[in-house]
């Protein structure tokens, strides 16, 4: 069974830019949730995404948006990207009715 | 909202040792409490998690055990290992009727590092 995936694994931005990360779960996962990890600071809560509908949000700006598509894969977009929004960035995705959250491995954003 | 602190940052221990680490949540409605370990690198990944309808849980050398009352949870892990050095993360849900889960809150995380 593959294991979910992101892309791209780095990624380097200029301070204003806009930053697009990508998710694709494990075959048969519905729900897919973003964490960002940044230094010092643990594992903070973004998003939750199942079945297509945003279910909560973390306190994070309006900046930090993102959807899911009927392949129940998702994306995360990053507008008008801050020196502070430099931080790895993971998903999470359960099956239907699940509960252990598999991670993926990451996208590493830089904002320069 | 809910608020998850996680003691202590660091840990070091001799190999052999025991390790314990303990975690406090806020919100009396969270019933799922798992485990997570972060190797240098690597995504992190569950080694063991519990639900509120149990006290302890036990999966070879790591147990969880949880305090509802007090609104704590702990992680043992016996006889430490070399490959036991990770960051461990402790984090707090709520899982409805059907099994679903809700976004997990994590601690800020524990650095364990076991000496040969």
């Amino acid at each position: 069974e593959a294991g979910v995936t992101q892309s791209p694994t780095h990624l380097i931005k200029t301070r204003g830019q806009q930053a697009t990360l990508r998710c694709s779960p494990i075959s048969g996962h519905t729900s897919v949730y973003w964490y960002q990890q940044a230094l010092g600071l643990g594992l903070q809560f973004l998003l939750w995404y199942d079945e297509g509908e945003e279910r909560n949000r973390g306190n994070f700006p309006p900046r930090f948006s993102g959807r899911q598509f009927p392949n129940y894969s998702s994306e995360l977009n990053v507008n008008a990207l801050e020196l502070e929004d430099s931080a790895l960035y993971l998903c999470a995705t359960t099956r239907l009715a699940g509960y252990e959250q598999y991670f993926g491995p990451g996208t590493r954003l830089t904002v320069t | 909202g809910e608020n998850v602190e996680q003691h202590p940052s660091t840990l070091s221990v001799q190999e052999g040792d025991s390790a314990v680490i303990k975690c406090t949540y806020s919100d009396s409605a969270s019933n799922y409490f798992p485990w997570y370990k972060q190797e240098l690198g690597k995504r992190p990944q569950l080694i063991i998690d519990i639900r509120s309808n149990v006290g302890e849980k036990k999966d070879q050398r790591i147990a969880v055990t949880l305090n509802k009352t007090a609104k704590h949870f702990s992680l043992h892990i016996t006889e430490t290992q070399p490959e036991d050095s990770a960051v461990y993360f402790c984090a707090v849900s709520y899982l409805d009727y059907g099994g679903s889960q809700g976004n997990l809150i994590f601690g800020k995380g524990t650095k364990l590092s076991v000496k040969p």
